[in-house]
């Protein structure tokens, strides 16, 4: 029930193409989904984040999509590039539980020039 | 200032030594966190600081302690550790209520030999 699960586990995509990480939720008690990124040696950092009354949300070219029904919310990478190369998190997050993430197994992704 | 700092970068410790691992930040957070993250593995929480107090423990064993002797520092007390616990340990903070941002820090790659 606190899982939430994430595919591909890694993804080669040609420069300037769409990448597609999808997660899954089973506990509706989760209220916001923030997606993180992360390269070799550092440290994740917050890419973007929806709540679940929002079926969309777009920044540049980083879009997660939010389907509520489904217990399912994506994000899409528009005109990927080589710099995105890096490791992709979705999480999920507790309403009232002290800011905990939970974290989906990760996405690898490669963008070859 | 919207960073976490951690130090150190690296650090190499035989299973009797007595260590360290310290995190700093200077934004005004009152949540503070200890990660622990295996290779191509995603984060694993440990412990959760809300105003200075241990909020969340996920029962990580007795010989990882940890400290939040303000609300900017945060530290972590090494003792008598084992080679699986050799990993990249993360610090974050974000603000204490619900649903917020969490800063990540580099991180401190911990070798137990």
């Amino acid at each position: 029930q606190q899982q939430v699960k994430q595919s591909p586990q890694s993804l080669i995509v040609q420069k300037g193409g769409i990448s597609i990480i999808n997660c899954a939720y089973e506990n509706t008690a989760f209220d916001y989904f923030p997606w993180y990124q992360q390269f070799p040696g550092k440290g994740p950092a917050l890419l973007i984040a929806i709540r679940p009354d929002v079926s969309e949300k777009k920044e540049g070219r980083f879009t997660i999509s939010f389907n509520k029904s489904a217990k399912q919310f994506s994000l899409h990478i528009m005109d990927s590039q080589p710099g995105d190369s890096a490791t992709y998190f979705c999480a999920a997050v507790f309403s009232g539980g002290y800011n905990k993430l939970i974290f989906g197994a990760g996405t690898r992704l490669a963008v070859h020039p | 200032d919207t960073e976490v700092t951690q130090t150190p970068k690296h650090l190499v410790m035989g299973m009797t030594n007595k260590k360290s691992l310290k995190c700093e930040q200077h934004m005004g957070h009152r949540a503070m966190y200890w990660y622990k993250q295996k290779a191509k593995k995603p984060p694993e929480l440990m412990f959760v600081y809300s105003y200075e107090k241990l909020s969340i423990n996920e029962s990580v064993p007795s010989r990882f302690s940890p400290e939040c002797p303000n609300s900017s520092l945060l530290n972590l007390h090494l003792h008598a550790l084992q080679p699986e616990d050799s990993a990249l340990y993360l610090c974050a903070s974000s603000q204490a209520r619900q649903n917020n941002e969490q800063f990540f820090g580099p991180g401190t790659r911990l070798t137990v030999l």
